[in-house]
């Protein structure tokens, strides 16, 4: 069965990066595109971007712009979602998501992973 | 992007319908039928409940439906029961493989 399997729970400083990665099994991994989105506590989805895990091709919301990367290992079948200059606004769960056919249909998502940034 | 336009909450008693509109413009939901419907219970990953504006993905119950009309979408459920209570979130594609969610809406089955 398809599975997205997503690194555990962090805590970061306010200026640092973190990187999430996102296991998939179950399928081809570079058959379908992988989402990020986040939510901050008590607030609505947020899409930050996505890679088109055959040909490595990224595509970022303006938003996130300069300060998301998101690539892939094939060989791994696993996605990987790095944020930079973080600040106590980016504490939130970020999801991965596969992308069924066409934006936006998500069939399946991660567990998620909790991102707490404090000093 | 802005948010697509959601009304902050809903709710209805069991076995009634209800409905829950999102608003977007002619970039997003007006240009395009590709719109979504996702629900997420507290704690939980959303689940994606409708695609391509009416299509149900297998397993999700025929009591979900869903419609567009020029710049706004809408999600149906009927015959309300406990376990639809959770928050509910449209998205729609919104040009140069870009999307947009809405802000969300919390349904509460009274």
């Amino acid at each position: 069965q398809v599975q997205l399997v997503q690194s555990g729970a962090e805590v970061k400083n306010p200026g640092a990066s973190v990187k999430v990665s996102c296991e998939a099994s179950g399928y081809t991994f570079t058959n379908y595109a992988m989402h990020w989105v986040r939510q901050a506590p008590g607030q609505r989805l947020e899409w930050m971007g996505l890679i088109n895990t055959g040909n490595g091709r990224t595509k970022y919301s303006q938003r996130f712009q300069g300060r998301v990367s998101i690539t892939r290992d094939t060989s791994a079948s696993t996605g990987y979602m790095e944020l930079s200059s973080l600040g106590s606004e980016d504490t939130a769960v970020y999801y991965c998501a596969r992308e069924f056919r066409v934006i936006p249909n998500f069939d399946y998502w991660g567990q998620g992973t909790l991102v707490t940034v404090s000093s | 992007q802005p948010a697509l336009t959601q009304s902050a909450s809903v709710s209805g008693s069991p076995g009634q319908s209800i409905t829950i509109s999102c608003t977007g413009t002619s970039s997003d939901i007006g240009g395009y039928n590709y719109v979504s419907w996702f629900q997420q219970h507290p704690g939980k990953a959303p689940k994606l409940m409708i695609y391509d504006v009416y299509e149900r993905p297998s397993g999700v119950s025929d009591r979900f439906s869903g419609s567009k009309s020029g710049i706004t979408a809408s999600l149906t459920i009927s015959g309300l029961q406990a376990e639809d209570e959770a928050d509910y979130y449209c998205c729609s594609y919104a040009g140069s493989s870009t999307l947009v969610f809405g802000g969300g809406t919390r349904l509460t089955v009274l």
